[in-house]
C-alpha cells in the first residue's frame, strides 16, 4: 500500500476564487487520480493524473474548471477554478501502486464554497 | 456504460450477527473487485480485493465472486459497532487505465 496525504484538510472559499489541492504519496507510484465525492453519493473520477503530460479528463469535467499537474511519481495538485456552491465538495486524491488495480485513497480535502 | 450496482441500505444487523453486502456488475469481461469501507467524514479504505472465482477470507471478511452470476459479495462475520459504515465495491473500467467504477455504497448499521 501507500501512504497519502493532502493539503488542506478543508477550506472555505469565496464564489469566484481558485483552490490548489496537493497530493503527495512516501513512494512512486504508477497513477494517480482524482475524484469527488459529494454529501451522501459515490466517488465520481475527475481525471487520471499523468506524469509528464496532460491529465485525462472524464465526461463531464474540462481542464479549465479543474487544472491538474503531475510533475513526478509521487505528487499531483489539483486546481478548481472559478469556484461556485456547486464546487462544495470533498475531493480525493488516490494512487495505484503496483500492477493490480488497487487505489488507495487521500484523507481527502473538504471544500465549502460561500 | 459498465455499471456497479449496490443496495444503497441502511443495511441493519445485531452485533454477532453475519452482514452480508453484495454488488453486481454489468460487465462479464471483469476479472478483479474491490471492497472499501468508508467510515462517516473520512476517505475509502481498501479492506478487500478478488481477482478469482470462489471465495478470499481475511479474518472476519470473506469476498465472493461469482463470475457466471456477474455478481460480488463481502462477509462480515460477527458483526461489531465498529463495522458500522458504507462499504463501496468497485471494479475496473478497463483492462488499460487503472480506472475504477464505484458503486453508490451500501450503510451498514451494526447494533450493540
Amino acid at each position: 500500500s501507500a501512504v497519502i496525504s493532502q493539503k488542506p484538510s478543508r477550506d472555505i472559499c469565496q464564489r469566484g476564487t481558485s483552490l490548489t489541492i496537493q497530493c503527495q504519496v512516501d513512494s512512486q507510484v504508477t497513477m494517480m487520480f482524482w475524484y469527488r465525492q459529494q454529501p451522501g453519493q459515490s466517488l465520481t473520477l475527475i481525471a487520471t493524473a499523468n506524469q509528464g503530460s496532460e491529465a485525462t479528463y472524464e465526461s463531464g469535467f474540462v481542464i479549465d474548471k479543474f487544472p491538474i499537474s503531475r510533475p513526478n511519481l509521487t505528487f499531483s495538485t489539483l486546481t478548481v477554478s472559478n469556484m461556485s456552491p456547486e464546487d462544495s465538495s470533498i475531493y480525493l486524491c488516490s494512487a495505484r501502486t503496483g500492477g493490480m488495480y488497487e487505489q488507495y485513497f487521500g484523507p481527502g480535502t473538504r471544500l465549502t464554497v460561500t | 456504460q459498465k455499471e456497479v450496482e449496490q443496495n444503497s441500505g441502511p443495511l441493519s444487523v445485531p452485533e454477532g450477527a453475519i452482514a452480508s453486502l453484495n454488488c453486481t456488475y454489468s460487465d462479464r469481461g471483469s476479472q478483479s473487485f474491490f471492497w472499501y469501507r468508508q467510515y462517516s467524514g473520512k476517505s475509502p479504505e481498501l479492506i478487500m480485493f478478488i481477482y478469482s472465482n470462489g471465495d478470499k477470507e481475511d479474518g472476519r471478511f470473506t469476498a465472493q465472486l461469482n463470475k457466471a452470476s456477474q455478481y460480488v459479495s463481502l462477509l462480515i462475520r460477527d458483526s461489531q459497532p465498529s463495522d458500522s459504515a458504507t462499504y463501496l465495491c468497485a471494479a475496473p473500467y478497463s483492462s488499460n487505465t487503472g480506472k475504477l467504477i464505484f458503486g453508490q455504497g451500501t450503510t451498514l448499521q451494526v447494533k450493540p
